[in-house]
């Protein structure tokens, strides 16, 4: 079945740039999402891209998108601790029923 | 908008008893879902509904059960817990079932089945 894989924890100084990798396995995937989940909430979109597209950019977060080695990552520039988060990347095809990682944990420290 | 919300917060149960997981979103959205979230994993899909009146199983359906009576509420059901059934429970809504549309999550009800 389709399975999306995300290392589980990322520490990063404060003002660095934070990159959160993902994979999946489903070549079908027509969308792909990145979730963030602050303590006892629950998720909250970040962004998503469409799968015929390469790269998307909104504000402080890049995502890059390499559907050959069906990878996706997450930039985050200028990480804040505003930013310390779970970080869950997702996928779908045209249905919206999400097949979602782990989720990374992101620390970010002085 | 109150956006998405659910009750209880918190819930503990005995093994064998059964309870109702509330949801409910005042945004019309047609498409509404249950998550449940374990340890170590990512969330997954329990049941979700493309409108009133229509309900179809997720990746876990056993052991829960769902009803769209109204575009408003989709209550999750348990008909007998067991200890398995302890998670976190998310409900998410979106306008409607079409890749890419924004879900929208409730704030999670926590269950613990001793």
């Amino acid at each position: 079945g389709e399975d999306v894989e995300q290392s589980l924890f990322l520490s990063v100084r404060e003002g660095d740039s934070s990159v959160i990798n993902c994979t999946y396995t489903d070549s079908s995937s027509t969308y792909l999402y990145w979730y963030k989940q602050e303590p006892g909430a629950g998720l909250q979109l970040l962004t998503y891209i469409f799968s015929n597209m390469d790269m998307k950019q909104d504000q402080r977060l890049t995502v890059l998108l390499n559907k050959k080695d069906k990878h996706l990552s997450l930039r985050i520039a200028d990480t804040q601790t505003g930013d310390s988060a779970i970080y869950f990347c997702a996928e779908s095809n045209d249905y919206n029923k999400l097949i979602f990682g782990a989720g990374t944990r992101l620390a970010v420290h002085p | 908008n109150a956006g998405v919300t659910q009750t209880p917060k918190f819930q503990v149960l005995k093994t064998g008893q059964s309870m109702t997981l509330q949801c409910a979103q005042d945004m019309n959205h047609e498409y509404m879902s249950w998550y449940r979230q374990d340890p170590g994993m990512g969330l997954r899909l329990i049941h979700y509904s493309v409108g009133a009146g229509i309900t179809d199983q997720g990746e876990v359906p056993n052991g829960y059960n769902v009803s769209r009576s109204t575009t408003e509420d989709f209550p999750l059901r348990l008909l007998s817990a067991a200890p398995s059934q302890t998670s976190v429970y998310f409900c998410a809504s979106s306008y409607s079932p079409a890749g890419g549309e924004t879900q929208y999550f409730g704030p999670g009800t926590r269950l613990l089945v001793l």
